[in-house]
C-alpha cells in the first residue's frame, strides 16, 4: 500500500472557487510532484520539490496553480480560482534519492 | 519533447492466455532515459511494477517482462499466462536519470482478464 497520503480523495468546488488539496510524501523522500491526470488518461505534470525548493514547474502553474512543501508540514497544491477545465485526478508522488516515483491515491477535483 | 505511446484499452485476454502491451518511446532531451511500468489495480494507486535503466536489459515482477530496445524504440510488456488478479489499468513511462527527474506517461491501457 502507497505510503503516499492525500487529502481529501474527493473535491467538489464551483467555477471560480479556490480548490486545495494535500500530500504527505513518504518518510525520508525529499522529491515531492504534482500530476494532473485528465478524464482522457493523460498526464501532465505540474510541479516538482525537492527540499520544499521548486525544482521544476510548468506555465499553468505559475499563473493559476500555487504549491508548496514547507518542511514539517504537509505539501498543498492549490487552485486560486477553479475551472471546469481543472475536473481532473490530482496525483501527488514523492521519490527518494533516485527517479522512482511512489504515487498517493490521488484527489479527484471536480469543478461544477 | 520526451513522449510515450502505448497500446491503449480496452484489452481483453482470457485467463491463462498471454499478454503484450506495446509501448514505444521518443527521448528527444533525455541521452539515457529509463523505461517504466506502472500499474493501478481497481481501486488503488498508481504503483511501480517495474523499472529498466540500461539498454538491452530487461526487467521482471509478478512474472510480467519488458526490454527496454534501444534500436526500435520499445519496451513492450508481456506476461506468458495472465490471471483474473491481473485486471488492471497499464501505463509505461520514461524518465532521465536522477533525483527529481520528472516522467512522462503513456495513456494507459485497460487490461481486463476474464476467467
Amino acid at each position: 500500500n502507497s505510503k503516499v497520503i492525500q487529502t481529501p480523495r474527493y473535491l467538489v468546488k464551483g467555477q471560480g472557487q479556490k480548490a486545495k488539496m494535500r500530500c504527505i510524501p513518504e518518510k525520508g523522500h525529499p522529491v515531492v510532484f504534482w500530476y494532473q491526470q485528465n478524464k482522457n488518461n493523460e498526464f501532465k505534470f505540474l510541479i516538482n520539490f525537492q527540499n520544499q525548493e521548486v525544482l521544476q514547474q510548468i506555465d499553468m502553474t505559475e499563473k493559476r496553480f500555487s504549491a508548496e512543501c514547507p518542511s514539517n508540514s504537509p505539501c498543498s497544491l492549490e487552485i486560486q480560482s477553479s475551472e471546469a477545465g481543472d475536473s481532473a485526478l490530482y496525483l501527488c508522488a514523492s521519490s527518494p534519492t533516485e527517479n522512482t516515483l511512489y504515487f498517493g491515491a490521488g484527489t479527484r477535483l471536480s469543478v461544477l | 519533447g520526451d513522449s510515450v505511446t502505448q497500446t491503449e484499452g480496452p484489452v481483453t485476454v482470457s485467463e491463462s492466455e498471454s499478454l503484450i502491451i506495446n509501448c514505444t518511446y521518443s527521448a528527444t532531451s533525455i541521452a539515457y532515459p529509463n523505461l517504466f511500468w506502472y500499474v493501478r489495480y481497481p481501486g488503488e494507486g498508481l504503483q511501480l511494477l517495474l523499472k529498466v535503466i540500461t539498454a538491452g536489459q530487461k526487467g521482471s515482477s509478478r512474472g510480467f517482462e519488458a526490454t527496454y530496445n534501444k534500436e526500435t524504440t520499445s519496451f513492450h510488456l508481456q506476461k506468458a499466462s495472465v490471471q483474473e488478479s491481473d485486471s488492471a489499468v497499464y501505463y509505461c513511462a520514461l524518465g532521465a536519470q536522477g533525483t527529481g527527474s520528472k516522467l512522462s506517461f503513456g495513456k494507459g491501457a485497460k487490461l481486463t482478464v476474464s476467467p
